[in-house]
Parts: C-alpha cells; structure tokens; sequence
C-alpha cells in the first residue's frame, strides 16, 4: 500500500542555517504530496503542495520538489528562524486518503 | 473564523465510560475525516465522510468506535467503553471533493483515558 517515510528527528538548528528535512514515498498511482507544520499546542497546517511530478511547492521560504524518479519530496528552507520551531509531516493523497509520515520535530536556535 | 472546529479541546474519562466528540468542517467542505494521533506519530486514518455517507473505515476503528455526519455537516465520533489504549488526539479534517484534495484540520480533541 501506499506510504510515506520521513527523516526521523529530532532536528536542531541555530537561526539561518540551511534546512533539508527528508521524506521519500511509494505509491501505486500519481498521488499529491503535502507537507504540514504543527506548531505547539496547535492543529496541522497546510504548509505547501506538489500535484504532479516536477512541480515545486513554495510557502514561507520553504521549498519541496515532487520527483518521481527517486519518489521523494524534501522539504528545504535556506535561512531558518526560530518561529520554524515545529514538527514537520510528509504527506501524500491518493485522493480518497492521507498517509503521513512519522514526523519530524525541528528546534532552531537563537 | 471558518475554520475547522472541534469539541471539546480535551476530555478526560475513566476506562470503560462512553465519550462522544464533534467536528465542525468548514462549511462548502463536503468531505469530513477522523485521525487519531498518538505521541511521536503522525495522524493515523480512522474514517471518511462524502456529504453524509461514510465511504471508508481503517482497520482501526473497532466496533466500539463509530462515526455519523448527519445531513452532511457536522460528525461526531463515539468511543464505547473506553479503554486506556484509546487516549490519544483525535483529529479531523475537511476538504473538497475533487483535487488537488488539501485537507484542512482542526486543533483536536485529546482523550485521556484514567
């Protein structure tokens, strides 16, 4: 069936270093490809998406490229600040359900 | 706000009582999920809806759970004789039907299961 593996954590960063968090799929078809942000306390966040290979998603500095021919999706931010502090989840949909990975925490410090 | 809503925030029961969960989606939505979360992991599939129909259940969700989304609004998740193992976060999300399916989530509901 279809999965999602993720990098495990935790991660922990000073400000403005270079983030590349991993997460690699299988899937029988051509699913979506999520990435969503937890803060503390907090419900997850849509943080960005890719619908079909080679497209890239992009929100708030952060980056993911769908690439279908290493079925990975990773999650890359050039300059992290401390409000980055969070768990990330990969995530793909065959359209009926969701399967997300594991999670992994990040902390950045000042 | 129009996001999606849950209640109550938290809920805390004794093993064996029945507790009852609601999910308020986000109105034009017409598809409503439930996950559970468990420390450390990420959401696990329990349930769907599509308007009023509930279309898919994991494995998961033993018979003494059950879902309804009467009318196609809001759902609710019932837990029977609740059982240690079953404290964790509830979640529940809503989207479109049709792509790029995003799904929306509410902040949860934690249960804690004395």
């Amino acid at each position: 069936g279809d999965s999602v593996t993720q990098m495990e954590g935790p991660v922990t960063l000073s400000e403005e270093a270079f983030l590349t968090i991993n997460c690699t799929y299988t899937a029988t078809g051509y699913p979506s490809l999520f990435w969503y942000v937890q803060y503390p306390g907090e419900g997850l966040q849509l943080l960005l998406k890719a619908t079909k290979a080679d497209d890239k998603g992009s929100n708030k500095g952060f980056e993911a490229t769908y690439r279908k021919e290493t079925t990975s999706f990773h999650l890359e931010k050039g300059s992290v600040q401390v409000s980055d502090s969070a768990v990330y989840f990969c995530a793909l949909s065959d359209s009926n359900q969701f399967y997300f990975g594991t999670g992994t925490s990040l902390t950045v410090i000042p | 706000d129009t996001g999606v809503s849950q209640d109550p925030r938290h809920k805390i029961t004794k093993r064996g009582q029945n507790v009852t969960f609601r999910c308020d989606p986000i109105s034009e939505h017409n598809r409503l999920y439930w996950y559970r979360q468990t420390l450390g992991q990420g959401p696990e599939f329990l349930t769907y809806f599509q308007n009023e129909a509930q279309l898919e259940k994991s494995r998961l969700l033993s018979d003494r759970f059950s879902a309804e989304r009467p009318k196609g609004s809001f759902s609710t998740l019932e837990i029977q004789r609740t059982e240690q193992g079953d404290s964790a976060m509830y979640l529940c999300a809503s989207s479109f039907i049709g792509g790029p399916y995003e799904q929306y989530f509410g902040p949860g509901t934690r249960l804690t299961v004395t």
